[in-house]
């Protein structure tokens, strides 16, 4: 199974400020790797699918990079619904595999 | 709108089997794929399986001899039944929808908490 590495494992911002988490995987994924938002009582939010896509309706201060192994999920100008739980998932093989996630908290 | 709904007992006993439904609307059961994750408490996703649209399934091997996901097209419902349940599964249990091609989740339901009570 391909094994996720998330970091870091909690993050505080002030708003306006930009942010960036990193997931890394544990043998090569291609671009396939997604990012999903988490909060409380909401269904969960996907962000950006193969890499660096935004997914429909989610704002563009929302920014995905990376391929292979690395990449990097960026937050610019950071708003208050911004703040919660975000978790990577690849999508390149079976079964379907999750990092461990990171809280963002307001500084 | 896409809106996928999770529904089943609260508490289980240990030993016993888990029943979940999973009531879809907005799309199809045969245009789309349906999967089931859960989240222990304070834990990260685990993916558990998934129906394809033809019906066919795919499980997670660490799973696939207690898990067995069926669907019913008429009631647009997706089925989750889990066997031999350990209070390690006990979680929020959430089922996904995947447009055929992918393997992402662009629409996810609330899910629902299963508690399993030894």
């Amino acid at each position: 199974d391909v094994q996720m590495t998330q970091s870091p494992y909690n993050l505080a911002a002030s708003l306006g400020e930009s942010v960036s988490i990193n997931c890394k995987a544990s043998e090569s994924i291609s671009r396939y790797l997604a990012w999903y938002q988490q909060k409380p009582g909401k269904p969960n939010k996907l962000l950006i699918y193969d890499g660096s896509t935004l997914q429909s309706g989610i704002p563009s201060r929302f920014s995905g990079s990376g391929s292979g192994t690395d990449f990097t999920l960026t937050i610019r100008s950071l708003e208050p619904e911004d703040f919660g739980l975000y978790y990577c998932q690849q999508h390149y093989e079976y079964p379907l595999t999750f990092g461990s996630g990171t809280k963002l908290e307001i500084k | 709108q896409v809106q996928l709904k999770e529904s089943g007992p609260g508490l289980v006993q240990a030993s016993e089997t888990l029943s979940l439904t999973c009531t879809v609307s907005g799309f199809s059961l045969t245009s789309n794929h349906v999967s089931w994750v859960r989240q222990p408490p304070g834990k990260g996703l685990e993916w558990l399986g998934r129906i394809r649209s033809g019906g066919t399934t795919d499980y997670n091997s660490a799973l696939k001899s207690r898990l067995r996901i069926s669907r019913d097209t008429s009631k647009s419902q997706v089925l989750l039944k889990m066997n031999s349940l350990q209070t390690e599964d006990t979680a929020i249990y959430y089922c996904t929808r995947s447009v055929l091609w992918v393997s992402y989740f662009d629409y996810w339901g609330q899910g629902v908490m299963v508690t399993v009570s030894s």
